[in-house]
């Protein structure tokens, strides 16, 4: 079946560090890839998305490629701020309005 | 603006009743999904809806049942029969016709005690 592993957290950075989170999938055909945030105590919100293999998708500074050569979507910020702290959450669709698969999540925290 | 609403954002009940959570949106999408969240953990498929008066189980679905009679409205029971039904919950929608990504409401978070 589909599948998403992300790694681990809590992942711990200070301020201006660089950040990456892995994330692998496992899907049968051409899937959509997400990521997600959410903040202490609210919903998630898309950060951004890829539709197709070699597509990179950004948002504040945040930016993802769909490596299909390597079923990876790793997301990535040069420079993290305090306000970065949150859940990061790796997702796929595989069709339709099928529910998207998750990934664990990851905890970030940055301190100043 | 457009979204999705949910309603309250706290809940608190007596073990034994049953609860219903609102989920409404506004975006015209056809597909909505419930998800439970437990403290520190990823997200729980509990029930999706992909149109009006139609609904699958998802990953957990016992001890909870929805309906789906207005495409705007995706309301989740918590029964009794649910045995930890403490947890934050999120619904979310998704507009079909290609476009996967799901939008989310700001969760309620229900506490039985």
């Amino acid at each position: 079946g589909n599948s998403v592993t992300q790694m681990e957290g809590p992942v711990t950075l200070s301020e201006e560090a660089f950040l990456t989170i892995n994330c692998t999938y496992t899907a049968t055909g051409y899937p959509s890839l997400f990521w997600y945030v959410q903040y202490p105590g609210e919903g998630l919100q898309l950060l951004l998305k890829a539709t197709k293999a070699d597509d990179k998708g950004s948002n504040k500074g945040f930016e993802a490629t769909y490596r299909k050569e390597t079923t990876s979507f790793h997301l990535e910020k040069g420079s993290v701020q305090v306000s970065d702290s949150a859940v990061y959450f790796c997702a796929l669709s595989a069709s339709g309005n099928t529910p998207l698969v998750f990934g664990k999540g990851t905890r970030l925290s940055v301190i100043a | 603006d457009g979204g999705i609403t949910q309603s309250p954002k706290y809940l608190f009940r007596k073990e034994g009743q049953n609860v219903t959570l609102s989920c409404e949106q506004n975006l015209n999408h056809d597909a909505m999904y419930w998800y439970r969240q437990d403290p520190g953990q990823g997200l729980r498929l509990i029930y999706y809806s992909q149109i009006v008066n139609d609904f699958q189980k998802g990953d957990i679905a016992e001890g909870y049942s929805v309906s789906r009679e207005k495409k705007e409205s995706f309301p989740l029971t918590v029964t009794s029969a649910q045995k930890n039904p403490t947890a934050f919950y999120l619904c979310a929608s998704t507009i079909g016709k290609g476009n996967y990504e799901q939008y989310f409401g700001p969760g309620t978070r229900l506490t039985v005690t």
